[in-house]
């Protein structure tokens, strides 16, 4: 079993629809909690951050964990085509940091 | 404020050959992790320099090696190549490391293909 599972994809929606992304993982240590976007030809960049279990919202995007099911979300509501991009979770405690395969994700107009 | 530059930023090799990847981390980060991305295998962790030392290593062979200078800039090389070692080469740059509250700066990425 992978440490940080991430469904691939690809996922395909119209404008405007909310989109969930997800990750699940095994070590219950990690605390910190991260969504990288990654557009293609483009290395990932920082989306959200969050630290232990709760919702941090921040526009369009909402990113939420909950750390008792070890299930983190990125809710993406209004989906625009410039949304098109690869979306990868990440998670770190104080020794290590991991990353999910990430999930491909097409909105179309 | 400059984000991380990688050069090349494509790159076409052939088998047997070996290659040098460079990386300058944003100012004032000490902490330079490499990974290799592919589309089957996702985000894998190379290794990681802090202050000209390596600290950590990911699961891959001896053919991949890297080092950092003073001025934290760092480079990696790949010996023999393999078919197989076709991928995105990522590097990130952050204050202290990629563990606890840090956050990873990326570049935009080496593109390596092995013919």
């Amino acid at each position: 079993q992978k440490e940080v599972e991430q469904d691939p994809g690809p996922l395909s929606v119209p404008e405007g629809a909310i989109v969930s992304l997800n990750c699940t993982y095994s070590n219950s240590a990690f605390q910190y909690f991260m969504w990288y976007r990654q557009y293609s030809r483009k290395g990932p960049e920082l989306l959200m951050y969050t630290y232990s279990s709760g919702n941090k919202e921040d526009g369009r995007f909402t990113a939420q964990v909950d750390k008792s099911s070890k299930y983190i979300s990125l809710f993406i509501r209004d989906s625009q085509p410039s949304d098109s991009a690869t979306y990868l979770c990440a998670m770190s405690n104080n020794n290590d940091m991991r990353f999910g395969a990430g999930t491909r994700l097409t909105v179309k107009p | 404020k400059a984000g991380v530059t990688q050069t090349p930023r494509y790159l076409i090799k052939t088998r047997g050959q070996q290659v040098t990847l460079s990386c300058s981390p944003i100012s004032g980060h000490r902490s330079v992790s490499w990974y290799q991305q592919t589309p089957g295998q996702g985000l894998q962790f190379l290794f990681e320099y802090f202050s000209e030392t390596q600290r950590n290593k990911g699961n891959f062979p001896g053919r991949f090696s890297g080092r950092q200078f003073s001025n934290s800039r760092s480079e990696m090389n790949v010996s023999t190549l393999e078919l197989g070692d076709s991928a995105l080469y990522l590097c990130a740059s952050s204050l202290t490391g990629r563990s606890g509250a840090n956050v990873l700066t990326f570049g935009a990425g080496s593109r390596l293909t092995v013919l």
